[in-house]
């Protein structure tokens, strides 16, 4: 399966901390794009990073990618209460027939931030 | 835009009964995707249209579901008969250029079967 998985399950941190959640996948992409999920809401896509990028950031976002090891990671800098969510990594296959166009998700990091 | 339209929201409905799910994507946007997002199998994609067009069903559970997009501004997914498995958060996204670009969530409907 081309799914991705996150990884860890759950993160605790207290406000001001930084959190990092990373994501495996196994085959080939076109990009890679990160979510996020409030409890009973649904998705927001937070950023896409292409496969020839490396890393992108936005705002206190940042996103690495990196292909060799089939990884990325989603870094929150100074991290806020309302950061408190699930985020999901989402991929897109490359070049997969009748495939092509499917984002396979993740099941998600589910992410605390303590006042 | 107000953005990717699911309606219900909330769904309780016997065993049996025959349950349909409407969503209208964002306009200008030519995919649709239906999901499914449960604890137990996370969050899965059923079917996605293009131009209308389903192009991949192969995440369609079973022949009891079944879905429809008669045309670009309108999409259901409809259970029949529905059971208690099927209960989950049903959510519906659209995007502008498949696979290429960011999808949007519309806010779900989370379906109760009993």
């Amino acid at each position: 399966s081309q799914q991705g998985e996150e990884d860890p399950q759950a993160l605790s941190i207290q406000e001001g901390e930084n959190a990092t959640m990373n994501c495996s996948y196994k085959t080939s992409i076109n990009n890679l794009q990160w979510y996020r999920q409030n409890s009973g809401r649904g998705l927001v896509h937070l950023i896409l990073i292409r496969s020839n990028e490396r890393e992108k950031h936005s705002g206190r976002l940042r996103v690495t990618l990196d292909t060799s090891k089939k990884s990325s990671s989603l870094l929150i800098t100074a991290s806020r209460a309302a950061d408190t969510a699930s985020y999901f990594c989402a991929t897109s296959e490359a070049d997969r027939g009748s495939t092509l166009g499917r984002l396979y998700f993740g099941r998600g990091t589910q992410l605390t931030v303590w006042p | 835009d107000a953005g990717v339209i699911q309606s219900p929201r909330h769904e309780v409905t016997e065993m049996g009964q025959e349950v349909t799910l409407r969503c209208k994507p964002i306009s200008g946007h030519n995919s649709l995707f239906w999901y499914r997002q449960t604890m137990m199998r996370g969050l899965e994609l059923l079917i996605y249209f293009n131009n209308n067009v389903p192009i991949d069903d192969s995440g369609m559970p079973e022949d009891r579901f079944s879905a429809k997009m008669p045309n670009a501004s309108f999409s259901t997914l409809k259970i029949q008969p529905s059971e208690p498995r099927d209960s989950a958060v049903y959510f519906c996204a659209s995007s502008s250029r498949t696979g290429w670009v960011e999808a949007f969530f519309g806010q779900g409907t989370r379906l109760t079967v009993v």
